[in-house]
């Protein structure tokens, strides 16, 4: 299957850790991308190959994947991290070659 | 540093084609393993990637797009064009265009451009 699936939203506290999942049958075969994308501006990558940071990204931000599952972990969450998170894939095996997933809207409480 | 910036009608009407130019600076798409891909977004709804051009002449397009799709690049002015042929409202969406790095492990989109927003209407 194509599809990557993540839940719509994810609230969590200040300071306390968010977690946003990205389910699909092609993860821990194909590296994932994560993206962060706040109103009105474009996306920014904040994770490459499952779990490479880029440069200017903070250590707060990391990824891991276990199965199916990729995971965009952030630690000591703050106000301005609050925006809509992607994750994507490339398939090279798949019709549709490059993958997003729907989206997850991080609120911070 | 590496900056990428859309340009293209902000209107257009049903039927009609859609030219969208890429302009970037800070890498070469002579350079082996550099490419560029389109993204786009419609209002209030997730990314979906549509094409891209890789410096070796190879194009990929979108499984739901590629009968309307072209891609293509001048090095010389280091741009990358999209068209979009027979457009609908459908297509209203911010088109983004995005540096993207072959490695071993895979491309890489990692510098967006800031989009221009399209509107398909009559």
């Amino acid at each position: 299957s194509d599809v990557l699936t993540q839940p719509p939203s994810v609230s969590v506290a200040p300071g306390q850790t968010a977690r946003i999942p990205c389910e699909g049958k092609r993860i821990g075969i194909k590296t994932v991308q994560w993206y962060q994308q706040k109103p009105g501006q474009a996306p920014v990558e904040v994770i490459s190959y499952d779990s490479d940071r880029p440069s200017g990204i903070p250590q707060r931000f990391s990824g891991s994947t276990s199965g199916n599952t990729a995971t965009l972990t952030i630690s000591r969450v703050e106000a301005g991290d609050e925006a809509d998170y992607y994750c994507q894939i490339w398939d090279s095996d798949s019709d549709h070659l490059v993958v997003f997933g729907g989206g997850t809207k991080l609120t911070v409480l | 540093q590496v900056t990428l910036r859309e340009s293209g009608p902000a209107l257009v009407k049903p039927t009609q084609t859609l030219t969208l130019t890429c302009t970037f600076s800070g890498f070469s798409l002579t350079t082996t393993e550099m490419c560029v891909s389109w993204i786009r977004q419609p209002p209030g709804k997730a990314l979906e990637w549509l094409a891209r051009i890789d410096w070796d002449e190879d194009k990929f397009y979108s499984k739901f797009l590629r009968t309307r799709l072209t891609i293509s690049k001048d090095t010389s002015k280091n741009q990358v064009v999209l068209t979009l042929t027979n457009v609908d409202p459908g297509d209203t969406a911010t088109y983004y265009c995005a540096r993207t790095s072959l490695a071993t492990a895979g491309p890489n989109m990692d510098v967006w451009g800031s989009g221009t927003t399209v509107i398909v209407s009559s």
